[in-house]
């Protein structure tokens, strides 16, 4: 069962600021998130496991809500190298280390 | 410089045959993955191995097939019995963290169409 990714597009300003969420129908243990631009690997951006902090560097942050099971990742004062496919990759509560579940991602434009 | 080498890139396929996808790390890592990516539906997992001589199927195995002779090592063939392979494929690595997956390093990927 994929993650729910939303929304699946949006096209901002640079400078605006965005929010991309995710949500699963499954106890969650973990969070992933990765960014991934046209014809390139997907590149990580933090992990959130259960029970931990909120995450972030410089202008891009996550935060996991553990009961609701979902996940948001913000893009303050966006620049035009954010712009990219982010996909939040899942684990599931007592599932181990065996991969990621992946959402169908955000397509996220900057435009100057 | 340490990190994920697939290959190859580019690969055409008649149908029928079988191909072999390579994928080598020099990272140490115990665990590996194979994904293969469709447009608009995100990254779905094929096989992983968490160490030597051990795999195990992901969410869509049908008509793959891998092997985890060496460490460094997960080739991933696709089998004739792959009803739609062509797709675009990623093989990463990671060092498990904590119970989680940790970190996923993945290769530049390998594009096979079928023809």
């Amino acid at each position: 069962q994929q993650p729910v990714q939303s929304p699946q597009a949006v096209i901002l300003r640079e400078g605006e600021d965005a929010v991309i969420n995710c949500s699963s129908s499954k106890a969650l243990y973990s969070v992933h998130w990765y960014r991934q631009k046209h014809g390139e690997a997907p590149v990580f951006l933090m992990i959130l496991l259960k029970g931990g902090e909120q995450k972030g560097h410089e202008k891009i942050s996550a935060s996991f809500n553990e009961k609701k099971q979902q996940s948001s990742l913000y893009l303050t004062a966006s620049q035009l190298s954010y712009s990219g496919t982010y996909f939040c990759g899942t684990e599931w509560a007592g599932g181990g280390a065996d991969g990621l579940t992946f959402g169908k991602g955000t397509h996220l434009i900057i435009q100057p | 410089d340490g990190g994920i080498t697939q290959s190859p890139k580019y690969l055409f396929r008649k149908e029928g045959q079988n191909v072999t996808l390579s994928c080598e790390q020099n990272l140490n890592h115990d665990a590996m993955y194979w994904y293969r990516q469709d447009p608009g539906q995100g990254l779905r997992l094929i096989y992983y191995s968490q160490i030597v001589n051990d795999f195990q199927k992901g969410d869509i195995a049908e008509g793959y097939s891998v092997s985890r002779e060496k460490k460094e090592s997960f080739p991933l063939t696709v089998t004739s019995a792959q009803k739609n392979p062509t797709a675009f494929y990623l093989c990463a690595s990671s060092i498990p963290l904590g119970g989680s997956t940790g970190e996923l390093f993945f290769g530049e990927g390998s594009r096979l169409t079928v023809l």
